[in-house]
């Protein structure tokens, strides 16, 4: 099976702006999740989609939102960027429902570098 | 979320065994504790997770302690290839979230 892949692997935008960042997930996995890893904060939980239903968001910004498709790709959007926001965003799809037992598979990420 | 603490570092030499310790004090008693490793440029990685007795898999071993207030990631035999973040998590059912601590950095000394 080919693992989880996210597009694009690097990006550069100036502040203001906003990006979208697309994840596709193993395939017959049906939740995805994002996280951000910055070297001050670490890797941060940002929100959890299952079956095209958030259930689950983190502490960051409403400027941050996702979506999930019915195929399960996802994508997220960061509206007016702010410097802070460059980091490494990770997704990761998960073999289950949410138990105890299952795993998260982790895509390469994107970074993104904002200006 | 159960807190944990991990080392922020450690040192092992190549071929020889790493014990990568955690305490998770705080953890519920249904919540699983699980290991993932970062290494350098990619995302986590699962290695091993488990409830209560010691497991083991192609990657590591885990230890539990008989309280499962801590456990301990036993490499049997690092190579350069382990150099990574290894983060211990518990977690639980209907938790869908992984929340990371700031794991244990190791590198391997050839």
């Amino acid at each position: 099976k080919a693992g989880v892949t996210q597009t694009p692997r690097y990006l550069i935008k100036t502040r203001g702006q906003q990006v979208t960042l697309s994840c596709s997930p193993i395939s017959g996995h049906r939740s995805v999740s994002w996280y951000q890893q910055t070297p001050g904060q670490g890797l941060q939980f940002l929100f959890e989609y299952f079956s095209e239903t958030q259930r689950n968001k983190g502490n960051f910004p409403g400027r941050f939102s996702g979506r999930q498709f019915s195929n399960s790709r996802s994508e997220m959007n960061v509206s007016t960027l702010e410097l802070g926001d460059s980091a490494l965003y990770l997704c990761a799809s998960l073999d289950g429902r949410g138990g105890s037992t299952d795993t998260q598979y982790f895509g390469p990420g994107t970074r993104l570098t904002v200006l | 979320d159960a807190k944990t603490t991990q080392p922020n570092s450690m040192e092992s030499n190549e071929e020889e065994p790493v014990h990568l310790p955690c305490n998770h004090s705080t953890i519920s008693g249904t919540d699983y504790i699980h290991w993932y490793r970062q290494l350098p440029s990619q995302g986590p990685e699962y290695v091993i997770h488990g409830l209560t007795s010691n497991v083991n898999n192609r990657m590591a071993s885990l230890a539990i302690a008989e309280d499962r207030k801590s456990s301990t990631l036993i490499l049997h035999r690092a190579t350069l290839r382990d150099a990574a973040v290894y983060y211990c998590i518990p977690w639980g059912f209907g938790n869908e979230k992984l929340t990371f601590g700031t794991g244990t950095r190791l590198t391997i000394i050839p």
